[in-house]
């Protein structure tokens, strides 16, 4: 397996204009997880969803943020308009569910993404 | 609200040394604990994950144990080498949903 794959790798954007990250998953699994790592706040999940349904999204910093989830091989991360204090690197992971409940996750390679 | 801490931040042994990492978390009600490996630039890479109901897991050179009474889990890594140079991640998942709670990490260093 290809493991999770992440697209672009970098982005590099002005301040004002939308971003969208991209997140195929491991196929066959049926949790996918968006984390954003930075410096200061260390990694945090922002939203997760099962079977292609959000489950929490809490962790959402505010309504520029937005995740969808169409289909069971591919997911978006959507931050409309970007600012600044968004530049982070932006991680995607999955995993899949066991009836034990003790869910691997399996991160892919990230987006490193620069606000100006 | 779990909070999970690493330390220290960094920490750097001499090639050969065996070492230990260590984690804590506030919250015991946990239902797993995994140990991540992060490279500079690169994403996280799964070392061990250990259920609630185990103690400990081992992988080659790895070995993570968990006590979860007094809410610590520690990495211990035998007979260092310099590709073990990388940043070392906890995190925590509790019951209830599938999310996890990471500590800050700790950048561990093997100076050849």
């Amino acid at each position: 397996d290809a493991g999770v794959i992440q697209s672009p790798r970098h982005e590099v954007t002005e301040m004002g204009q939308e971003v969208t990250l991209r997140c195929k998953p491991i196929s066959g699994h049926d949790y996918l997880f968006w984390y954003r790592q930075t410096m200061m706040r260390g990694l945090e999940l922002l939203i997760y969803f099962n079977n292609n349904v959000p489950i929490d999204d809490s962790g959402m910093p505010e309504d520029r943020f937005s995740a969808k989830m169409p289909n069971a091989s591919f997911s978006t991360l959507k931050i409309q308009p970007s600012e600044p204090r968004d530049s982070a690197v932006y991680f995607c992971a999955s995993s899949r569910q066991t009836g034990s409940s003790y869910n691997e996750q399996f991160f892919g390679p990230g987006t490193r993404l620069t606000v100006l | 609200k779990q909070e999970v801490t690493q330390i220290p931040a960094a920490l750097s042994v001499p090639e050969g040394e065996n070492l230990v990492l260590n984690c804590s978390f506030t919250d015991s009600a946990i239902y797993n604990l995994q140990w991540f490996r992060q490279d500079p630039g690169k994403g996280l890479t799964s070392l061990l994950l250990i259920q609630s109901s185990q103690r400990e897991q081992t992988s080659g050179r790895l070995n993570a144990s968990l006590d979860k009474s007094s809410g610590r889990s520690t990495l211990y890594i035998a007979a260092s080498q310099p590709g073990d140079s990388a940043t070392y991640l906890c995190a925590v998942g509790n019951f209830g949903n599938e999310k996890l709670t990471f500590g800050t990490g700790t950048r561990l260093t093997i100076i050849p």
